[in-house]
């Protein structure tokens, strides 16, 4: 089955830069979707159709896409932005979705 | 103001029944899918499955085919998630969420989940 690849944790301190990338074959034909997820809460939605950025959603939130791999930088972090974010994106078909292994940001 | 409304927790016994509900406001239920995510303790997000409400087209993830039902009631604006035999693994944090679409040119489409309901705890315990 098809898997998209983000690495367990990054690390960062206020006001720097965090970059979570994820990866799979289908990115290339398929759009990526990035969400956001406190403890004890729903995912949010943070960034689709690979860079745009739903309203309400801090400008620092940022997405872009090269080949099979994805990236949401945050730029400026906050101690607000630790949290769990998951990429998610289709098969190659489109028909069947799937959300990345997940990312735990950590603001030191 | 959109939203979807989730049924409480539950505890349960393995080998019951259990049927949990998404009820949408807001919005023209039956002109969005609604997609079923599954989330284990302490682990990450899973996708289930999706239902349009209009027609209830149903589509399944490979890996929960055959291990739940997902189906809808639109007079109700609701939408469910039913298993016939609960195991000790189907213990988790059950999302539902509402895919919205977008156009992005040249007849292509492309979809996000948009609304999100808070969730229903299913916890599957002898």
């Amino acid at each position: 089955s098809y898997e998209l690849t983000q690495p367990p944790s990054v690390s960062v301190s206020p006001g720097q830069t965090a970059r979570i990338t994820c990866s799979g074959d289908a990115l290339p034909k398929q759009y990526a979707y990035w969400y956001q997820q406190k403890p004890g809460q729903a995912p949010v939605l943070v960034i689709y159709k690979d860079s745009e950025r739903p309203s309400g959603i801090p400008e620092r939130f940022s997405g872009s896409s090269s080949g099979t791999t994805v990236t949401l930088t945050i730029s400026g972090v906050q101690a607000e932005d630790e949290a769990d974010y998951y990429c998610q994106s289709a098969d190659s078909s489109g028909t069947h979705y799937v959300f990345g292994t997940g990312t735990k940001v950590t603001v030191l | 103001e959109v939203q979807l409304v989730q049924s409480g927790a539950e505890v349960k016994k393995p080998g019951e029944s259990l049927k949990i509900s998404c009820k949408g406001s807001g919005y023209s239920f039956t002109s969005y899918w609604i997609g079923w995510v599954r989330q284990m303790p302490g682990k990450g997000l899973e996708w289930m499955g999706i239902i349009y409400p209009g027609d209830s087209d149903t589509r399944y993830s490979p890996s929960f085919q055959g291990q739940v039902t997902i189906s809808a009631d639109k007079s109700i604006s609701t939408a469910y998630l039913q298993w016939s035999s609960l195991k000790a693994s189907d213990t988790a944090m059950y999302y539902c969420a509402r895919r919205s679409r977008g156009y992005s040119g040249y007849g292509l489409y492309y979809y996000y989940m948009d609304v999100w309901g808070k969730g229903t705890t299913v916890t599957v315990s002898s």
